[in-house]
């Protein structure tokens, strides 16, 4: 199994401000990684996929980067609807498809 | 645009099993996609339960593998999951979701349904 870990566990951010989330894989997932945006109450929305490809209608201030073992998920300029949970999830392993234990996004 | 539905009981006893639907709409299964189970704990995380393909083909988490089956049923445009002997580490809010990237393997999930809690508890 592969293990994703995210850090911090809590961003603290004021509204304005740049937000940048880390991910790691035990062990490399090339590309082939994804992350979400998850708000109370509600199911994940899917921001990035193929580490850096925006899905549709996402904004442009969210951006990710990375390959292999590291991982970033970058807000350029937080919003109030931003403050929620993120999460990565690899797809290298298919068959075995790993979440990261999220990092809150908090108001600073 | 396509849209996931959850269906089944919320409340049930320790040994018992766990059955959900995923009504499928705006979006023929047996057009193609992979389908998706993920649950996630109270609190906690996300966990991916197993994925179907339209054809039938099925791939289950390692961990739960054991207990669990998916299946479809695209006469009615709607996906299964089933898990066995159920205890208080199966409560969670269980989601079904659609991979629609086209690509041969399973990737990210690009629509989820709202999700539905399923406790147990004796």
């Amino acid at each position: 199994e592969i293990v994703m870990t995210q850090s911090p566990a809590t961003l603290s951010v004021s509204p304005g401000e740049r937000a940048t989330l880390s991910c790691r894989a035990s062990q490399s997932v090339s590309s082939n990684l994804a992350w979400y945006q998850q708000k109370p109450g509600q199911a994940p929305r899917l921001l990035i996929y193929g580490a850096s490809t925006r899905a549709t209608g996402i904004p442009a201030r969210f951006s990710g980067s990375g390959s292999g073992t590291e991982f970033t998920l970058t807000i350029s300029s937080l919003q109030s609807e931003d403050f929620a949970v993120y999460y990565c999830q690899q797809y290298d392993n298919w068959l075995a498809l790993t979440f990261g234990g999220g990092t809150k996004v908090e108001i600073k | 645009q396509v849209q996931l539905q959850e269906s089944g009981p919320g409340l049930l006893k320790p040994s018992e099993t766990l059955s959900l639907t995923c009504a499928v709409s705006g979006h023929s299964m047996s057009s193609g996609y992979y389908w998706g189970w993920i649950r996630q704990p109270p609190g906690k995380g996300l966990e991916w339960i197993g994925s179907i393909y339209h054809s039938g083909s099925t791939y289950y988490n390692p961990s739960l593998k054991s207990r669990v089956s998916i299946s479809v049923d695209t006469s009615k445009n709607q996906f299964s999951l089933k898990v066995n002997s159920v205890t208080a580490a199966d409560t969670a809010v269980y989601y079904c979701a659609s991979d629609g990237s086209g690509n041969y393997y399973i990737s990210s999930f690009d629509y989820w349904g709202q999700g539905t809690l399923v406790t147990v508890s004796s």
